[in-house]
Formats: structure tokens, sequence, C-alpha cells
């Protein structure tokens, strides 16, 4: 079964430092992951996908995340936090059943950014 | 979020009682999903329908039904609501052409007492 892990519940970051939240992945087969985010009060909004082609993947709102296949890792990154950049951030990887078009969620990990 | 709408927002209930939370949504996607949302335990496919004929169950479907009434609206049911359902619910839907991509409504929040 396809499953990724957040081990981290929370990470905390000074705006303007780097920030990187950690998930790592367990599939059969090439992986499909991606990152969404869920504001406050909000449903989730996909950030960024990797699927296959450069291990460095952009996405939203100055977010990339970096593909490792040796480590089976997928860590969301991003060069300057921001305050509003606080958030729940969630690692999906795709799930093969219903013909693939399913994913399963990690357990999320709350980015609190201080000023 | 204004693509996909979930009403209500927010339902106090009591055990026992059955309720429905209705999601509509104007993206004109076939596919829709029903989710829950625990502390810690990510989000849970409580069940998908890949058209208005074609409606699955997830990881978690046991005390929840659905109905697909039109492409637009899919409608989760709770027949006889417990404590432990008490958590944000979730529509999403996505287009075939990008099955993983998929787009979220508000979330409601439930409460069974």
């Amino acid at each position: 079964a396809q499953s990724v892990a957040q081990p981290e519940d929370q990470v905390n970051v000074a705006e303007g430092n780097p920030l990187t939240v950690k998930c790592t992945y367990s599939v059969s087969g090439n992986p499909y992951l991606f990152w969404y985010v869920q504001y406050p009060n909000r449903g989730l909004q996909f950030l960024l996908k990797y699927i296959t082609g450069d291990n460095l993947v952009k996405g939203s709102y100055g977010f990339e995340a970096e593909f490792n296949k040796s480590q089976t890792s997928f860590h969301l990154k991003k060069p300057s936090a921001l305050v509003s950049d606080s958030a729940l951030y969630f690692c999906a990887v795709r799930d093969m059943r219903g013909a693939g078009n399913m994913l399963t969620f990690g357990g999320g990990t709350r980015l609190m950014v201080k000023p | 979020d204004a693509d996909v709408t979930q009403t209500p927002r927010n339902r106090i209930t009591k055990t026992g009682k059955r309720i429905m939370l209705e999601c509509s949504q104007t993206k004109g996607h076939d596919r829709m999903y029903w989710y829950r949302q625990d502390p810690g335990l990510g989000l849970r496919l409580i069940y998908y329908s890949f058209d208005v004929k074609d409606i699955n169950k997830g990881e978690i479907s046991d005390g929840y039904s659905v109905s697909r009434q039109a492409q637009a609206k899919f409608s989760l049911s709770l027949e006889s609501a417990i404590p432990n359902q008490t958590a944000l619910y979730f529509c999403a839907t996505s287009d075939p052409g990008r099955p993983e991509t998929q787009y979220f409504g508000p979330g409601t929040r439930l409460l069974v007492l």
C-alpha cells in the first residue's frame, strides 16, 4: 500500500529564515507525490507535485520540494519564510485504488512562522 | 474555494440523529470525494464518486452513506450520529484529465454530543 509519513507535528521558524517540512514515502512503483496547504478555516489547496523529471519541483507561493529517491523523501522547502506561510501542510501520494485517481495523505505538519 | 461549496459550515447534533452534509461544485468535474480530518491523522477518505452512477467506499465508510444527485452535487449522510464522528469534513473534486490534483471545499465542522 502507498503511504506517506510526516515525522514532525509542528515546525517553528523565524520569519526570513529558510524552512523545511519533511515527508517520507513508501510506494510500489514510481511515486507521484504532492504537497497541499491548509490555511485556517479553509480547505486544502494544491501547492506542487512531482511526477517525473527534475528532482527539484517548484510550486505556488515560492515553495519548492526536493524529491530524493534514495532516501524516499519529498521535503517541502522555502528559502525565506513569511508569517503568512503559517498553516497546516500535508504531503500526499497517489494511491492506485480507483485507477490511480486517489490520494493518500500524511498526518499533516503545522508550520508556525514567528515575526 | 468558491468553486466547491459545503453546507452547513458548522453543525452541532446529538447522538442518534441523522444529518446530511452537502457539497456543490461549479468546476464541471466528474469526480467527487468526501474526507474527514482528525488531528494528527490527516485526511481519510470516506466515499468517492467518479460519476453519477459510480459510487465507491473509501477506507472509513462505516456509519456513513452518500448520494450523488447530479454531477455537481454530492451529499454525505450520517444515519445515526455518534460522538466519534466529531470531525472536520471536506468535499473535494478532481478533473479526469488531472485526477491527482484535487480541489477542496472549505469544510464542515461537525460536533456530535
